[in-house]
């Protein structure tokens, strides 16, 4: 398997634009978490999904950020309009989670470096 | 006060000395997970433990339930072991997904 994939790898765009990240879970896995990382706040869950349904999303900044996973294999995160302070480093994971709670191959992404100048 | 704290925060270290970082938490938790992260790059999962001790090579990680505290140690350190180290929780209280909470992480510099 590839492992969670992630694009773009680097962002660079200006302030106000919509900015789509996306990520490619581990096929076979049912949980897809979205996690941002900053110097200040370090690692912190925005979002995550359990068999496509979004669970928790109080990480969620405001409402300009939006995550969707119209299916197993695919999620994006989007930011619109987008702010110097989005800029961090977006991390995804993907696991696979069992009805008893256990869980299993917790696996991140490289990271999309977003920076809003 | 963080659910999940780790020291130290910063650890410069020669090569081939034993290393060790630790990680306390507050709260019941069902897993825990060591994570590395290279300078600019992913993150890597180490070790997920819930009980016990785990071993992968010159890494060895502990858990103890009751004290609620978990070690990472790594020996015979090398240079190319210098990452934040970080420690994540999946928290009991958790009754779908699994989602992590994190530690600030450790920064382990080790010398030639």
């Amino acid at each position: 398997d590839a492992g969670v994939i992630q694009s773009p790898r680097h962002e660079v765009t200006e302030m106000g634009q919509e900015v789509t990240l996306r990520c490619k879970p581990i096929s076979g896995h049912n949980s897809l978490f979205w996690y941002r990382q900053t110097m200040m706040r370090g690692l912190e869950l925005l979002i995550y999904f359990n068999n496509n349904v979004p669970i928790d999303d109080s990480g969620m900044p405001e409402d300009r950020f939006s995550a969707k996973m119209p299916n197993a294999s695919f999620s994006t995160l989007k930011i619109q309009p987008s702010e110097p302070r989005d800029s961090a480093v977006y991390f995804c994971a993907s696991s696979l989670n069992f009805a008893d709670g256990s869980n299993y191959g917790y696996t991140f992404g490289s990271g999309t470096r977003l920076t809003v100048v | 006060k963080n659910e999940v704290e780790q020291s130290p925060q910063n650890l410069t270290a020669q090569e081939g000395e034993f290393i060790t970082i630790n990680c306390s938490y507050s709260v019941g938790i069902s897993a825990l997970h060591w994570l590395q992260q290279h300078p600019g790059g992913g993150i890597v999962s180490l070790f997920m433990l819930s009980s016990g001790k785990k071993k992968h090579g010159r890494l060895i990680a502990t858990i103890n339930i009751q004290e609620k505290h978990s070690s990472l140690h790594i020996t015979a350190s090398h240079p190319r072991d210098s990452a934040v180290y970080i420690c994540a929780v999946r928290l009991k209280k958790e009754t779908s997904g699994s989602r992590l909470t994190f530690g600030e992480g450790t920064q382990l510099t080790v010398n030639p």
